[in-house]
């Protein structure tokens, strides 16, 4: 069984800081993917970040970065320049390949930017 | 880009009541999840539906769910006889595969409130 670990319930940063979101996971597996959702107060899912087991490189899309620590089993996340439209929960999810299709989530962060 | 699209976003309904949840995944994706999100709480997986059939189903879905996918296009979560915590966010979501996280797409949400 797969699980994942958010130990941040609440965090507070100031705007522009750059700021990271903390996950830990568990699986005996080799194949899996690491993902990350932003949810708004309006509760939608917004995939933010993946990252493969196999990728050698931390993935990145604009902002967002996967900082991928495959020995330590983490997987956290980090937000550069921070904007108070960043505020909003964090769920760090995984999924394992090869038969097992679920996502795992996490108990999430939940991320408030002050002006 | 492609959308999951679920149907109603909001939905109050009597405890006792059946409810239906709709949702249209992705065209060409193969692999359709139904997923639950208490008030405030993780994101928990309910089910996950492949080639016209259950392929696997977490302990919360019992006899009082079900699934089905009537036209080709719909995807619907149906709860029998609802009871007061069943009240949450339902989630559906599709994916084109198992080995990949790309295009594993969430629809914005269909809120149940049961009274």
């Amino acid at each position: 069984a797969q699980k994942i670990t958010q130990t941040q319930p609440g965090m507070f940063v100031q705007e522009k800081e750059a700021v990271t979101l903390d996950c830990t996971y568990d699986t005996s597996d080799q194949s899996y993917g690491l993902f990350w959702y932003k949810q708004p107060s309006s509760g939608e899912m917004i995939f933010l970040i993946y990252q493969g087991s196999y990728d050698e490189q931390n993935a990145t899309e604009g902002r967002y970065s996967l900082n991928f620590q495959k020995a330590r089993k983490s997987a956290n996340l980090v937000i550069s320049a921070s904007q108070l439209g960043d505020s909003a929960m964090y769920f760090c999810a995984m999924r394992v390949f090869f038969g097992n299709e679920k996502l795992t989530f996490g108990t999430g962060t939940r991320l408030t930017i002050i002006p | 880009e492609p959308e999951v699209t679920q149907t109603p976003s909001h939905q109050v309904t009597q405890m006792g009541q059946e409810v239906i949840l709709r949702c249209v995944p992705i065209s060409n994706h193969l692999y359709f999840y139904w997923y639950r999100q208490i008030l405030g709480q993780k994101v928990e997986f309910l089910v996950s539906f492949y080639n016209n059939e259950i392929s696997e189903k977490s302990e919360i879905f019992d006899d009082q769910f079900s699934v089905e996918r009537p036209d080709g296009s719909n995807f619907t979560l149906k709860i029998r006889s609802t009871k007061l915590e069943d009240s949450a966010m339902y989630f559906c979501a599709s994916s084109p595969g198992t080995t990949t996280n790309y295009g594993y797409t969430f629809g914005s949400g269909t809120r149940l409130t049961v009274v």
